[in-house]
């Protein structure tokens, strides 16, 4: 079946400093890949999407690139700051008609130092 | 803009009281969905619904049922609620089952089974 590893936290890290989360996948045919972000209180919002090989989905300072040989969707971004402390989930809906929605990584907790 | 709304956001049921939890889009979307998240678990479906009419089994269905009223609305029922049904539960909408369509999450619903 499908299963998405996504780094567990929580992950600190001190203002203007580069984050990585990691996160890879595995799915049957052709997923696409997407990463969530759901801030205290709230409900997740999709931050960035990818649906094929080598597609680089980007928003707010964050990038992901869809590797398929390595099967990962790392997000990136350079320089981080205090709001964006947040849970990040990875995910994927699989190929073909993936109607029975997404599949989720266990989330990764950024914390966020001045 | 309420996009989805889901009520109530906070409940504490006794074990083995029924409820329902109710679930609206005002995107007019096809598709909806219902996931608990649990502390360590990421979210993972309960049940979903392709289109009006239909609805099927996710991935932790039992203890659930569910109803897609017409287009809008989508409710979830514990019929004897468990302690083990402590979580965080969020209905999705998206606006047709598939890869290349993001979901819009609700608020989310805190319940407390004692």
């Amino acid at each position: 079946g499908n299963s998405v590893t996504q780094m567990e936290g929580p992950v600190t890290l001190s203002e203007e400093a580069f984050l990585t989360i990691n996160c890879t996948y595995t799915a049957t045919g052709y997923p696409s890949l997407f990463w969530y972000v759901q801030y205290p209180g709230e409900g997740l919002q999709l931050l960035l999407k990818a649906t094929k090989a080598d597609d680089k989905g980007s928003n707010k300072g964050f990038e992901a690139t869809y590797r398929k040989e390595t099967t990962s969707f790392h997000l990136e971004k350079g320089s981080v700051q205090v709001s964006d402390s947040a849970v990040y989930f990875c995910a994927l809906i699989r190929g073909r008609g993936g109607a029975d929605g997404l599949t989720f990584g266990k989330g990764t907790h950024l914390i966020i130092q001045p | 803009n309420a996009g989805v709304t889901q009520t109530p956001k906070f409940q504490v049921l006794k074990t083995g009281q029924s409820m329902t939890l109710q679930c609206a889009q005002d995107m007019n979307h096809n598709s909806m969905y219902w996931y608990r998240q649990d502390p360590g678990m990421g979210l993972r479906l309960i049940y979903y619904s392709a289109s009006e009419g239909t609805t099927d089994k996710g991935e932790v269905p039992n203890g659930y049922n569910v109803s897609r009223l017409n287009k809008r609305e989508f409710s979830l029922r514990l019929e004897s609620a468990a302690p083990s049904q402590t979580s965080v539960y969020f209905c999705a909408s998206s606006v047709r089952p598939g890869q290349n369509t993001e979901a819009f999450f609700g608020q989310g619903t805190r319940l407390t089974v004692v």
